[in-house]
């Protein structure tokens, strides 16, 4: 069965501080990676997409790839209280046909 | 990026009764949809893909007679929760793949409650 895990956390940082969130899956054959955010009773919005081993940067989000090492990352620089919420990790199945969820990592930024 | 609606975003209803849940791809034309349950504090389980103009594909363990999922165009997808029971109260979540990749938007989410 394929598998994305993740540390349910909490994560929690200072505001200001990076914060950093991991993820591991099982599929070698996945081609496409994603990072959603997801506010407490909301839906998840996508935050990230990463295709290529290596960095992608947006804004204060970076997120990175290392397939050999099947690990997903999402960097968030200057943590702000809004940042809280639950960051799922999704994986494509080797088809491209579905996504794999992680369960979450729940971030706490206190002010 | 693209835009999913989902109505309604709050239902409440008696036992034993139906109710339907839309969601549309309001600025892209989506094959496939694929359909969420998640209980609180809970990850996302997915119930079903939703291609248009053939049946559904459901989960392990998902009963298909009793959540009727419907892709008639390619914009819109319909579940019906048949007959619900308070076990069926949960946040249903539908979202649309994007036709250039594998990207899923979602919808706001429809919060069901049986009494």
């Amino acid at each position: 069965q394929k598998e994305v895990e993740q540390n349910s956390g909490p994560l929690s940082v200072p505001e200001g501080a990076i914060a950093s969130l991991n993820c591991t899956y099982s599929d070698r054959g996945s081609q496409s990676f994603f990072w959603y955010r997801q506010y407490s009773g909301k839906s998840p919005e996508l935050i990230m997409s990463i295709y290529s081993n290596g960095d992608k940067e947006d804004g204060r989000f970076t997120a990175q790839l290392n397939k050999a090492s099947q690990y997903v990352s999402l960097l968030i620089r200057d943590s702000q209280p809004s940042d809280s919420a639950t960051y799922l990790c999704a994986v494509s199945n080797q088809a491209g046909t579905a996504l794999i969820f992680g369960k979450g990592t729940t971030l706490s930024v206190s002010s | 990026g693209a835009v999913v609606s989902q109505h309604p975003s709050r239902v409440i209803c008696k036992s034993g009764t139906s109710v339907k849940i839309e969601c549309r791809s309001l600025d892209f034309q989506a094959t496939t949809m694929f359909w969420y349950r998640q209980f609180p504090k809970k990850s996302l389980m997915l119930m079903a893909t939703s291609n248009e103009g053939s049946k559904a594909t459901y989960e392990q363990g998902v009963e298909k007679d009793k959540f009727l999922i419907n892709h008639a165009s390619l914009t819109l997808s319909t579940l019906t929760v048949t007959s619900a029971h308070p076990e069926d109260s949960s946040f249903y979540i539908c979202s649309a793949r994007d036709p250039w990749g594998d990207i899923q938007y979602f919808g706001a989410g429809t919060r069901l409650s049986v009494l």
